[in-house]
């Protein structure tokens, strides 16, 4: 069974500071994907990033960065700069392959709140 | 930019009644999806749709609830006699495959 743990309930950060979220996630599966949400306040889920697991190469996308290792079965996410817009629920989720292709549903982690402090 | 539609964005019902969400997925999608969200708690896989048939249910998922593609645009969600505990936000999304999924703006039902 898919499990997608983010240890970090809550992170405080000041405006400017550099801050990490991290994810751990568990599969029996060697085809998956990895994704990232946003929930800002006004509760939407915003899609942030998608990762295949044949491909471990890191991503950036202006502030945010993503790194993942499958050593370690992780894949964290790191904001730059961080500014009082990030303020916001961050989870982190996986999907399997294992379905036959009829569906692709995905495994939420609890999520890590993310309060940027002016 | 196309976008997963839902409406209600709220819906406020007695507990006992029956509620129908309602969904209008991204056009040239193939998967659709429910998903809850008790407050403050994590997002909760419900159903997924594939084929015009269920692909796979929760736990969650009971006799309780179904799913509908009425007309190959719209994506329901019912729940035949609702109880205080399935008060949450409702999440519809819809996928071209493997790739991200959509959501929808919830509905955030709230059972009295």
């Amino acid at each position: 069974a898919q499990k997608v743990t983010q240890a970090q309930t809550e992170i405080s950060v000041v405006e400017k500071e550099d801050v990490t979220l991290d994810c751990v996630y568990e599969t029996r599966d060697t085809t998956y994907y990895l994704f990232w949400y946003k929930q800002p306040p006004s509760g939407e889920l915003v899609f942030l990033i998608r990762r295949n697991s044949f491909d471990e190469q890191n991503e950036i996308s202006g502030r945010y960065s993503w790194n993942f290792q499958k050593s370690t079965s992780s894949f964290n996410f790191t904001i730059t700069a961080s500014q009082v817009v990030d303020s916001a629920v961050y989870f982190c989720a996986l999907s399997e392959a294992s379905s036959g292709g009829s569906n692709y549903k995905l495994t939420f982690g609890k999520g890590t709140l993310l309060t940027v402090n002016p | 930019e196309p976008e997963v539609t839902q409406t209600p964005s709220h819906q406020v019902t007695q507990m006992g009644q029956e509620v129908i969400l309602r969904c209008v997925p991204i056009s040239n999608h193939l998967y659709f999806y429910w998903y809850r969200q008790i407050l403050g708690q994590k997002v909760e896989f419900l159903v997924s749709f594939y084929n015009n048939e269920i692909s796979e249910k929760s736990e969650i998922f009971d006799d309780q609830f179904s799913v509908e593609r009425p007309d190959g645009s719209n994506f329901t969600l019912k729940i035949r006699s609702t109880k205080l505990e399935d008060s949450a936000m409702y999440f519809c999304a819809s996928s071209l495959t493997y790739t991200e999924a959509f959501f929808g703006q919830g509905t955030r039902l709230t059972v009295v």
